[in-house]
């Protein structure tokens, strides 16, 4: 079974652009978490999608943003970038919106803004 | 608002010693509990989980959690810990509304 996949492995940006992150979620996984991690501090929950549909946020700013696709794959939009932005991003999905179901995780997509 | 708190953010052991991380979750309603492990140059991986019945759960690896609702907490133990047990380690709560909330991890170093 291939796991969570994300792309890229690694994205450079500069102030005020705008990044897109992809998350692949596993065969047959309805439901997409996205989380940043910044250095020294823990997951921090993004956003939730089940089924095409945004099911909660975390508390951040609007700016990031994103959604989910018929085939259940997810973007992550993160606009006007700011240096604090600069963080490992983990996307992980879940077979169903139950939430006793664990989460698996893909690597992540390191976002660096210069 | 619900958090997850981990008491200690490394931890030191040698072989053989007994291991207990620390977990606590602030929030009211009915909640789902994991704890997730993060090998060296691995991805998260989920090491035992706790939704209803036995509150004493054992997952993988020898690795054993209780939840006591009492005191809002889920502590990770194993009695006898190995090299390969060195790892960040992090507990999360799930709500039913889907959120998902995790602690801050424990990096665990097990010398040989």
């Amino acid at each position: 079974e291939a796991g969570v996949t994300q792309s890229p492995t690694h994205l450079i940006k500069t102030r005020g652009q705008q990044a897109t992150l992809r998350c692949s979620p596993i065969s047959g996984h309805t439901s997409v978490y996205w989380y940043q991690q910044a250095l020294g501090l823990g997951l921090q929950f993004l956003l939730w999608y089940d089924e095409g549909e945004e099911r909660n946020r975390g508390n951040f700013p609007p700016r990031f943003s994103g959604r989910q696709f018929p085939n259940y794959s997810s973007e992550l939009n993160v606009n006007a970038l700011e240096l604090e932005d600069s963080a490992l991003y983990l996307c992980a999905s879940s077979s169903d919106r139950v939430s006793n179901q664990p989460q698996h995780f893909g690597d992540g997509t390191r976002l660096s803004i210069l | 608002a619900q958090s997850v708190s981990q008491h200690n953010h490394h931890v030191i052991l040698s072989e053989a010693a007994s291991l207990e991380l620390g977990c606590n979750y602030s929030y009211g309603g009915t909640v789902n509990l994991f704890w997730y492990v993060q090998y060296p140059g691995q991805h998260l991986q989920l090491l035992l989980k706790y939704f209803s019945g036995d509150p004493l759960v054992k997952g993988i690896k020898g690795f054993e959690a209780e939840f006591i609702k009492s005191k809002f907490s889920f502590n990770l133990r194993k009695p006898s810990v190995q090299w390969s047990d060195t790892a960040e380690y992090f507990c999360a709560v799930n709500t039913n509304a889907g959120k998902s909330t995790f602690g801050d991890g424990t990096t665990l170093t097990v010398k040989p």
